[in-house]
């Protein structure tokens, strides 16, 4: 079974949708993460919630709306999508917010045309 | 601008050879991890090195840790094939955290 996986794994949409992303880990681990990688590979946060309660929310545009319904479950919203959306999307989850190694889902990748 | 930089960009070695990356970063730190990252995957956790530490070793991995020079160097000894990935250093300044992660190495390990 895959530890942390998330849907879509290719998301292909116009400007100006509205789409989900949607990330779900079977490790028990309290901390999830959203991570946006750009076309250069950085790698940067964007959200993290710990037990379904959000503890980290990076310089985000509003558009962008992460959903916890559990700590199982960390999903992503995004509003008005724009071209500069286009990234490959990464979730990941940690023990524990104070745990340090993180398990990364494979990644979505959106494409905004 | 990231916390942590890779250095080189990119490397190709033949199978066999060692390929060593170093990380800068620029804050204080709690930790300093590595991840790889194969083609179209996500992120896998090698190695973390706590900030009072100097070096560790994993397997075929080995990474030493440098405060006074704020870098960090991974060593990867006999590369496979299979070690062809880009590498990333992430790094984590206090307990709870977030992991700041630095542009990557793409290595290339040819047969």
């Amino acid at each position: 079974d895959t530890a942390v996986s998330q849907t879509p794994k290719y998301l292909v949409t116009q400007m100006g949708n509205d789409k989900s992303i949607k990330c779900e880990q079977n490790l028990g681990h309290d901390t999830m993460y959203w991570y946006k990688q750009d076309s250069k590979k950085f790698l940067k946060i964007m959200f993290s919630y710990n037990n379904k309660e959000l503890i980290i929310n990076e310089t985000v545009p509003n558009r962008f709306s992460p959903k916890s319904p559990d700590k199982a479950h960390l999903n992503l919203h995004i509003n008005s999508l724009e071209l500069g959306d286009s990234a490959v999307y990464f979730c990941a989850s940690s023990q524990n917010r104070d745990h340090y190694g993180y398990t990364f889902g494979s990644g979505t990748r959106l494409t905004v045309v | 601008s990231q916390q942590g930089e890779e250095d080189p960009q990119a490397l190709s070695i033949q199978e066999g050879e060692n390929a060593t990356m170093n990380c800068s970063y620029k804050t204080s730190i709690n930790n300093l991890q590595w991840y790889r990252q194969n083609s179209g995957r996500g992120l896998v956790h090698l190695i973390l090195i706590r900030s009072n530490e100097r070096e560790k070793h994993s397997g075929r991995l080995r990474v030493t840790l440098d405060t006074s020079k704020k870098s960090s160097s991974l060593l990867i000894t006999a590369s496979r094939a299979a070690d062809t990935a880009s590498y990333f250093c992430a790094t984590s300044k206090a307990a709870g955290n977030k992991l700041t992660f630095g542009g990557g190495t793409r290595v290339l390990v040819k047969p």
